[in-house]
């Protein structure tokens, strides 16, 4: 079955480290998304894509960087992790959107990352 | 941007009562907007969804309504079960930002049984 996944599911690091979460979809989606969950904050958007090398900013993407090489994968690095930087991260697919139709995003199950 | 408020942040119900969960939104331009469920540890995965050009939809127990000249929507669970008990997400996205989703900060459910 097809299937969205992330890997690590856990993750602890250090300050100062970079760290590369792994987002991979077998549906042939064209749209990605990287978000980070927050109590208080809800589901916020990190980064984007829409196709393969194509990549754009969300939110709150300042410390976050992402590079999108085939239509499967979308990882998500953190170049210079910061305490502030604890969170759940979810990575998202979806079909490509045409003529207003809009299409539902499929969650990954997500990575809790912790920096200390 | 869009900016998307939902309220209350934590909802208790008796079993069998009904819930509500309410959102307002910001920009005019919106046009679809989806409701999440995310249970304990798991992944947030769709429940229901609504588009601009309709008032109101329904599945089973659970509905959406929107108001677009007030730019709020609103969630309603009807006869409600313990396995309702979740996080609950609005959304809101429009074609001026292809398919970004904006979401609320979530509402607490407890189903108390």
């Amino acid at each position: 079955d097809a299937e969205i996944t992330q890997s690590p599911r856990h993750k602890i690091t250090e300050t100062g480290r970079q760290v590369t979460l792994a987002c991979h979809q077998t549906w042939n989606h064209n749209n990605m998304f990287w978000y980070r969950q927050d109590l208080g904050h809800g589901l916020r958007l990190i980064h984007y894509s829409y196709g393969v090398h194509d990549t754009n900013k969300g939110e709150v993407s300042d410390g976050y960087s992402v590079s999108r090489s085939n239509t499967e994968d979308l990882p998500l690095t953190l170049e210079s992790a910061a305490s502030s930087q604890t969170s759940v991260y979810f990575c998202a697919s979806s079909e490509s959107w045409l003529a207003g139709v809009y299409n539902e995003q499929f969650f990954g199950p997500g990575t809790r990352l912790t920096v200390l | 941007g869009e900016n998307v408020e939902q309220h209350p942040s934590t909802l208790s119900v008796q079993e069998g009562d009904s819930a509500v969960i309410k959102c307002t939104y910001s920009d005019s331009a919106s046009n679809y907007f989806p409701w999440y469920k995310q249970e304990l540890g798991k992944r947030p995965q769709l429940i229901i969804d609504i588009r601009s050009n309709v008032g109101e939809k329904k599945d089973q127990r659970i509905a959406v309504t929107l108001n677009k000249t007030a730019k709020h929507f609103s969630l309603h669970i009807t006869e409600t079960q313990p396995e309702d008990s979740a996080v609950y997400f609005c959304a809101a996205s429009s074609l001026n930002t292809g398919n970004q989703f904006y979401f609320g900060t979530g509402t607490s459910l407890t189903v108390i049984p």
